[in-house]
């Protein structure tokens, strides 16, 4: 059966960096990609970015662009999304998918508060 | 990239169909065959629910169904229980390589 598992919670200052684990297990790992996909309080689904966790290619979302770095450790079947210079608009629900096309599997989602 | 437009609400009792659409533009829905249909409860991660216009992953209801036409996609879900009412999001793969949501539409069951 397919998990994938994220970091918990977080509150950080505005200007802060954040970053957010996706741990997969259930299938092999480098067979999928993986996407970032975020979802403010009461808002829509918002696509961020995808890595391919085989080779390490990314592709982001032009808003998210110089802002967010995702990366992947295969040995450890986990991949990552940083966010630096938070602002207040970055508070949301932050979901890992695996997918290619489309999104098969879901994390639980990471609750990222900025606030000062 | 521009959200794919949705209806932001729809409704229906019980037994009934109802038909969500989706449009986009050439360069994401009507170029490809990659759209994408996800179920969202209150504070729950989204669930596939149709992908590549009209498949239903194994497990799915099969009176969840989709469709395309054009630049414009289409979830039907036909004799509709209490338990559909939630948030429905399509998503489109792009001509860019990025991916595309809607704005979502919430369902209501009467």
């Amino acid at each position: 059966q397919v998990h994938l598992v994220q970091s918990g919670a977080e509150v950080k200052k505005p200007g802060a960096s954040v970053k957010v684990s996706c741990k997969a297990s259930g299938y092999s790992f480098t067979t999928y990609v993986i996407h970032w996909v975020r979802q403010a309080p009461g808002q829509r689904l918002e696509w961020m970015a995808w890595i391919s966790t085989a080779n390490g290619n990314t592709k982001y979302s032009q808003k998210f662009q110089g802002r967010v770095t995702i990366t992947r450790d295969t040995s450890a079947s986990t991949a990552y999304m940083e966010v630096s210079s938070l602002r207040s608009e970055d508070t949301a629900v932050y979901y890992c998918a695996r997918g290619g096309t489309h999104f098969d599997d879901w994390g639980q989602g990471t609750l990222v508060t900025v606030s000062s | 990239q521009s959200a794919l437009t949705q209806p932001a609400s729809v409704s229906g009792s019980p037994g009934q169909s109802i038909t969500i659409s989706c449009t986009g533009t050439s360069n994401d829905i009507g170029g490809y065959n990659y759209v994408s249909w996800y179920q969202q409860h209150p504070d729950k991660a989204p669930k596939l629910m149709i992908y590549e216009v009209s498949n239903r992953p194994s497990g799915v209801s099969n009176r969840f169904s989709g469709s395309k036409s054009g630049n414009t996609a289409s979830l039907t879900i036909s004799g509709l229980q209490a338990e559909d009412e939630a948030d429905y999001y399509c998503s489109s793969y792009t001509s860019s390589g990025a991916r595309v949501f809607g704005g979502g539409t919430k369902l209501t069951v009467l």
